[in-house]
């Protein structure tokens, strides 16, 4: 069963806005990164954020993780019309066999 | 230039054909993985390896194989494709942590091979 959940499925903003999507997990996790993928591309790593991390910047990007209620959210801030994709969440819950992907939040910016 | 390639990109075939495809990275990174997207699921890992010879099941190995003969290589072989292997899928590799935890645990991804059994 997959191991994280993405909350909103889609989302739509205008240019400026900020845009931000949650995700959930069922399990302890040693770490929880955030990718994003361009329509039929593959996906890249935005950021990781560790368990024992409660907040971590980069550029426009904000992430936070709460462990005690198993949730992480990416926040980005002023959106681009290039900042148009699909953002997952993976985690890992052992050292590194498994990387576990949500089904992914679509955002769609607008000019 | 760091990558991870994979081949063929597009691909139509039809059940039963046997076929691999093919992933390479030259990043000399130890860990190695392929994924399927399929709408509405997300991605699911079908197998990992964490070194030459190392291999082990994701979550949908079922009807897949794979090989770790060398380190920059990892092919994915369906020996005899069904319809419901027709998915879009990810090649992704990173460097495996050390004793000084040091590593990012960023995945690096291929541009994805999109596959169509009839």
């Amino acid at each position: 069963s997959q191991q994280g959940e993405e909350d909103p499925q889609a989302l739509s903003i205008q240019e400026g806005e900020n845009a931000t999507m949650n995700c959930s997990y069922k399990t302890s996790i040693n770490n929880l990164q955030w990718y994003r993928q361009n329509s039929g591309r593959g996906l890249v790593h935005l950021i990781l954020i560790r368990s024992n991390e409660r907040e971590k910047h980069s550029g426009r990007l904000r992430v936070t993780l709460d462990t005690s209620k198993k949730s992480s959210s990416l926040l980005i801030t002023a959106s681009r019309a290039a900042d148009t994709a699909s953002y997952f969440c993976a985690m890992t819950t052992d050292s590194w066999g498994k990387l576990q992907f949500g089904a992914g939040t679509q955002v769609v910016v607008t000019p | 230039e760091a990558q991870v390639t994979q081949n063929p990109r597009y691909l139509i075939t039809v059940t039963g054909k046997k076929l691999t495809v093919t992933c390479s990275q030259n990043m000399n990174h130890e860990y190695m993985s392929w994924y399927r997207q399929d709408p509405g699921l997300g991605l699911r890992q079908i197998y990992y390896s964490m070194n030459v010879e190392v291999t082990d099941k994701g979550d949908v190995p079922e009807g897949y194989k794979v090989s770790r003969k060398e380190k920059r290589n990892f092919p994915l072989i369906l020996e005899s494709p069904s319809p419901n292997q027709t998915s879009l899928y990810f090649c992704a590799s990173s460097l495996r942590t050390g004793a000084s935890g040091r590593n990012t645990g960023e995945l690096f991804f291929g541009e994805g091979s999109r596959l169509t059994v009839l």
